[in-house]
């Protein structure tokens, strides 16, 4: 069975502040993994990963992915309180092509950013 | 359009009515899904629709019924529920892709009470 584990649960910081947040992950056939911001209701995407070693980056948030040590790491720099939210990672897995998008979700960390 | 909607936003329901649950997206995408989420938790997946055809049913209770009448559309069909039922009920779609990791796009999903 597919399992995802975030750390830490929750994290309260100040504006300015760069937090770290971590993704470690078991999966049959790993495809992928994804980090999503989520406020009110709906999840949102911002990072997908496949490879090892290649940041993605979107502005002051960037992500890395080992797959050796099978975990990932979501930074976020020059924290603002439009970062609070809960910070979710999935993983993809499986052998069944038509599923591609079928994720595992971790528990999250929810993030607070204190002005 | 890079949107999935939901509707109703918000829903009430008694333990012996029948109430559907839709969704759309028009991007094209060929997977869809149903997830619940229920407070402080990560979001849960119940079904898989690839192609239109049901591809994975995460042992569902059969008070909830999907459908994909067409590739644009899912509907989660309500029936009997009972109040632990009451969560937020989430779409997403995504490429199934043909072994190619995609990410899926969510809706802002439906926050359905059982009383």
């Amino acid at each position: 069975e597919d399992k995802v584990v975030q750390s830490p649960l929750s994290l309260v910081v100040h504006e300015g502040d760069t937090v770290t947040l971590n993704c470690s992950y078991e999966v049959t056939n790993f495809r992928s993994l994804l980090w999503y911001k989520q406020e009110k209701k709906a999840p949102t995407f911002l990072f997908m990963l496949t490879s090892s070693g290649i940041e993605k980056k979107s502005g002051r948030l960037s992500s890395i992915l080992d797959k050796k040590e099978l975990f990932s790491i979501l930074n976020i720099t020059a924290t603002q309180t439009g970062d609070s939210a809960v910070y979710l990672c999935a993983v993809q897995g499986g052998n069944d092509n038509t599923n591609a998008g079928k994720s595992t979700f971790g528990d999250g960390t929810t993030l607070t950013v204190k002005p | 359009d890079t949107e999935v909607t939901q509707t109703p936003k918000h829903l009430v329901m008694g333990m012996t009515n029948k109430k559907s649950l839709k969704c759309e997206q028009h991007m094209g995408h060929r997977a869809m899904y149903w997830y619940k989420q229920k407070a402080k938790k990560p979001p849960e997946l119940m079904f898989v629709y690839s192609y239109e055809k049901l591809s994975i049913n995460e042992s569902v209770p059969s008070r909830f019924s999907p459908e994909c009448p067409n590739s644009s559309l899912l509907n989660l069909h309500l029936h009997a529920l009972q109040p632990e039922d009451s969560a937020l009920y989430l779409c997403a779609s995504s490429q199934p892709g043909t072994g190619v990791p995609t990410e899926a796009f969510f809706g802002q999903g439906t926050r359905l009470t059982v009383v």
